[in-house]
């Protein structure tokens, strides 16, 4: 049982290029996350999805689309990255008691 | 607004010595209220969480927190530190209802002193 798993775990990119991040859980969940954190700045919702099919934005969504390929899987694009972009990103999935856990972060660096 | 505010931005603490990490909601029910911790370069562990029922809920590594209603609180206290325990905490609300995410407070970052 690996709980939440991410893809790459480090990243560098340019300017405009574009990116997507994997996540995956197996823990039969219905909801996952996506969060971005920066220095002081605790994690920010970017997007979610309450279940299979759905997603919603979050707190700061601009810039970024995601996909809710299936239950396990909830990926996050950045089609043009930008130097505002850099951040730890994580992905979270919860349970149906509202307990979200939590994987184990991508670095991405924008020049 | 739903918010939540970690005072400290910092606290040092002797190794051995006992530690509070303070904690403020910004909500007119009560929320659903969790403590997590990030060793550096890793993701969130979930100490321990309060959804209703006893205000003094324990969790993981020996850490406890108590609701307190009536000051909008959910402290986390550990009554003996270890060096290990040097990380960032972050304190965490949500309003219960919906699927939506997690709101968290801008963390603490615990130094531990030999």
């Amino acid at each position: 049982n690996a709980g939440v798993t991410q893809t790459p775990k480090f990243q560098v990119l340019k300017t405009g290029q574009s990116m997507t991040l994997q996540c995956a859980q197996d823990m039969n969940h219905n909801s996952m996350y996506w969060y971005r954190q920066d220095p002081g700045m605790g994690l920010r919702l970017i997007y979610y999805s309450a279940s299979e099919g759905t997603t919603d934005k979050g707190e700061v969504p601009n810039g970024y689309n995601v996909s809710r390929l299936n239950k396990r899987e909830f990926s996050l694009r950045l089609e043009s990255a930008a130097p505002s972009q850099t951040s730890v990103y994580f992905c979270a999935s919860r349970t149906v008691q509202e307990t979200q856990y939590f994987g184990p972060g991508t670095r991405l660096l924008v020049l | 607004a739903q918010s939540v505010t970690q005072p400290d931005i910092h606290i040092t603490v002797s190794e051995g010595a006992s530690l509070e990490l303070r904690c403020n909601y910004s909500y007119g029910a009560t929320p659903y209220l969790f403590w997590y911790v990030q060793s550096p370069g890793q993701g969130l562990q979930l100490l321990l969480k309060y959804f209703s029922g006893d205000t003094l809920v324990q969790g993981i590594k020996g850490f406890e927190a108590e609701f307190k209603r009536s000051q909008s609180s959910f402290n986390l206290r550990k009554p003996s530190v270890h060096w290990s325990d040097a990380a960032e905490y972050f304190c965490a609300f949500h309003s219960g209802g919906g699927a939506d995410g997690l709101t968290f407070g801008k963390g603490t970052h615990l130094i531990i002193q030999p």
